[in-house]
């Protein structure tokens, strides 16, 4: 079956640590996004990416990193200077101009 | 200002009620409009894509535009308990803005038997 695929499903941070989350996709999709969602604040972009080693930031990347590597993979590193990271993340992909398809989420919290 | 703001709040309907779950957005430049369903800890799956001002129907769904007034709603008919979770609108201008979809801050729905 063709999905996203996000590990892990939980995830807990100490202060001053980097985490990298996973998104893996096998739909062959060129665009993947990574979404934060925080409660009654809907979802807002951190980063994109339309094709291979080519990516852009969205609306809140600060304290954020991405690679793209590979088109199936699409890896959001949290690090140190994201100051308030408890949020539940999510990855999206879309061949066309915007996210359908979306993963199961992380639920990111610090300890 | 949010350039998005959905309403109402937290929505209790019976079984099959008609509910209504509208955005206004204050961006003229949106052009494409989105309906998420996002059960509890899962990811959105979209419910319905509209282009056009107009209505767009798809079973017991349909979603509503009016660009010139700026302002998108879902009804959902008949409604039933697997109904039960948020609902999210999103738009975006497409072009340059590609993949930058801003969303509604949700409505939790509730369908109780």
């Amino acid at each position: 079956d063709g999905g996203i695929t996000q590990s892990p499903k939980y995830l807990f941070r100490k202060e001053g640590q980097n985490v990298t989350l996973s998104c893996e996709q096998n739909l062959n999709h060129d665009a993947m996004y990574w979404y934060r969602q925080d409660p009654g604040q809907g979802l807002r972009l951190i980063y994109y990416s339309q094709i291979v080693n080519d990516f852009q930031k969205g609306d809140i990347a600060e304290g954020y990193s991405v690679s793209r590597e590979k088109k199936e993979s699409f890896p959001l590193t949290v690090t140190s200077a994201q100051k308030n990271p408890t949020a539940f993340y999510l990855c999206a992909s879309s061949s066309g101009q915007y996210a359908r398809d979306f993963g199961a989420g992380t639920r990111l919290s610090v300890l | 200002q949010k350039e998005v703001e959905q309403d109402p709040g937290p929505l209790s309907v019976p079984e099959g009620a008609i509910v209504s779950l509208n955005c206004t957005y204050s961006n003229s430049a949106f052009q494409y409009f989105m309906w998420y369903r996002q059960y509890s800890r899962k990811g959105p799956e979209l419910l319905m894509y509209t282009y056009s001002s107009g209505n767009k129907e798809d079973g017991r769904f349909t979603a509503q535009v009016d660009k010139s007034s700026k302002y998108i709603s879902l009804f959902i008919r008949d409604s039933q308990p697997s109904d039960s979770a948020t609902y999210l609108c999103a738009m975006t201008a497409g072009g340059t803005s590609y993949g930058k979809l801003t969303f509604g801050q949700g409505t939790i729905l509730t369908v109780h038997p």
